[in-house]
């Protein structure tokens, strides 16, 4: 079992529209949680920290459950821009662990 | 005020040779990582250097890769005798302060190997 999952999508909605990525990790004593942005064949950039009371910043809010291991992200109003592929991380103790990521596509 | 720098953007390499990779931290970082990602996966693990120590190595192939960080100059992973399996865009990144966690990546190296 992978330690950090992802629906590999790709999700494909136009603009304008909301659109919501889960993730699940395995390890329970992860204690940071990211999103990741990654355009292609670009490294990736850090999107937003996930904390447990939830946080919001501007069109995206992020959410984590740690009872269920489950970390999301919420766009609302998608734009073109934010097509890319979106990386769910947790860590292990000092370690960054990857998901596969989550193929955003944004169409007119 | 420059981010992580890596160099080669691009390596090409025939079976056998060696691949040098390098990375420059952000400026005042003292810790670097690298991660290996293969095409349409996510970014695995490698190594966590400090300068002028291994701190956590196992995410490295046991034989033909190694990594340093030395007290002058920026980090070099070498692959001994490339094969195949070896093309990947490998991702270097750095943080100076482990309470905030995180990390700034580099634009990575795509190594291809014929």
């Amino acid at each position: 079992r992978k330690e950090v999952e992802q629906d590999p999508g790709p999700f494909n909605v136009p603009e304008g529209a909301t659109v919501a990525f889960n993730c699940t990790y395995s390890n329970s004593a992860s204690q940071s949680f990211f999103w990741y942005r990654q355009d292609c064949r670009k490294e990736p950039k850090l999107l937003m920290s996930v904390y447990s009371s939830g946080n919001e910043d501007g069109r995206f809010t992020a959410q984590l459950n740690r009872a269920s291991q489950y970390i999301s992200l919420l766009i609302r109003d998608s734009k073109l821009s934010d097509s890319a592929t979106y990386l769910c991380v947790t860590d292990s103790s000092y370690k960054l662990i990857f998901g596969s990521g989550t193929r955003l596509l944004v169409r007119p | 005020n420059a981010g992580v720098m890596q160099n080669p953007r691009h390596l090409v390499r025939r079976r056998g040779q060696e691949a040098r990779l390098r990375c420059s931290p952000v400026k005042g970082h003292s810790h670097v990582y690298w991660y290996r990602q293969l095409p349409e996966e996510g970014l695995k693990f490698m190594v966590y250097l400090q300068k002028e120590n291994i701190i956590d190595e196992s995410g490295m192939p046991k034989e033909r890769f190694s990594a340093e960080f030395p007290k002058e100059g920026p980090s070099i992973l070498r692959i001994q005798q490339v094969v195949r399996g070896d093309s990947a865009a490998y991702f270097c990144a750095s943080f100076s302060d482990r309470v905030s966690n995180e990390q700034f990546f580099g634009p990575g190296t795509r190594l291809t190997v014929l």
